[in-house]
């Protein structure tokens, strides 16, 4: 039984384009983020997104979006992508204010050519 | 100033030996979280372990153990018995509840690699 699950596994487009990563958890969390890997593997948080509550990361540019049509779903809409776009984009969740938790997705791997 | 800090790009132990990776974390919040987060080379971030700052006992979850020293602000991995499958990239990370988001702050990780 996946637990949290991102679709697709890789992106691969254009720079340019939109483009959007979806996420899926089934672990009755109340919380959800989307986390991006760079290059050189480092992991930082991009959006929190807590009962209707968005806490954004103020260093992500506004072409990316989250969007929750529910609890168990965070999408990332990512607009105009550009080379420096191209990460890792990790999809966790928790229970909020819960510290002893907070699982990943698989990942997906973007590429911008 | 950063708050998860890992000083060793890149460790190596050879199989059946332990081996130890190094955490250290900055907070001023008396309630946090310190997790550590294995990476294999297929990508996927998978949970290790988990200590609690108010916990009194060091945590452990079969061959991981987590050496918390609090007063040292040191939240240490300890791999007992390293095995072949054990190589990869480790995260240190932490997990502050009233800050804003309450998401994980990552170190830059060590990549470990065990020998036969």
């Amino acid at each position: 039984d996946t637990a949290v699950s991102q679709t697709p596994k890789y992106l691969v487009t254009q720079m340019g384009n939109d483009k959007s990563i979806k996420c899926e958890q089934n672990l009755g969390h109340d919380t959800m983020y989307w986390y991006k890997q760079d290059s050189k593997k480092f992991l930082k948080i991009m959006f929190s997104y807590n009962n209707k509550e968005l806490i954004i990361n103020e260093t992500v540019p506004n072409r990316f979006s989250p969007k929750s049509p529910d609890k168990a779903h965070l999408n990332l809409h990512i607009n105009s992508l550009e080379l420096g776009d191209s990460a890792v984009y990790f999809c966790a969740s928790s229970r909020f204010l819960r510290l002893n938790e907070q699982f990943f997705g698989p990942g997906t791997r973007l590429t911008v050519l | 100033a950063q708050k998860i800090t890992q000083t060793q790009p890149g460790m190596f132990v050879q199989e059946k030996e332990a081996v130890t990776l190094d955490c250290t974390y900055d907070t001023s919040d008396p309630s946090y979280g310190l997790f550590w987060y294995k990476q294999p080379s297929s990508g996927e971030m998978i949970f290790l372990i988990y200590q609690g700052s108010y916990d009194q006992q060091n945590a452990t979850e079969g061959r991981y153990s987590l050496n918390f020293q609090k007063a040292r602000k040191s939240a240490n991995l300890v791999i007992s018995a390293s095995q072949l499958g054990d190589s990869a990239m480790y995260f240190c990370a932490m997990r502050e509840p009233n800050q804003a988001g309450t998401a994980l702050i990552f170190g830059k990780g060590t990549t470990l690699s065990v020998s036969s």
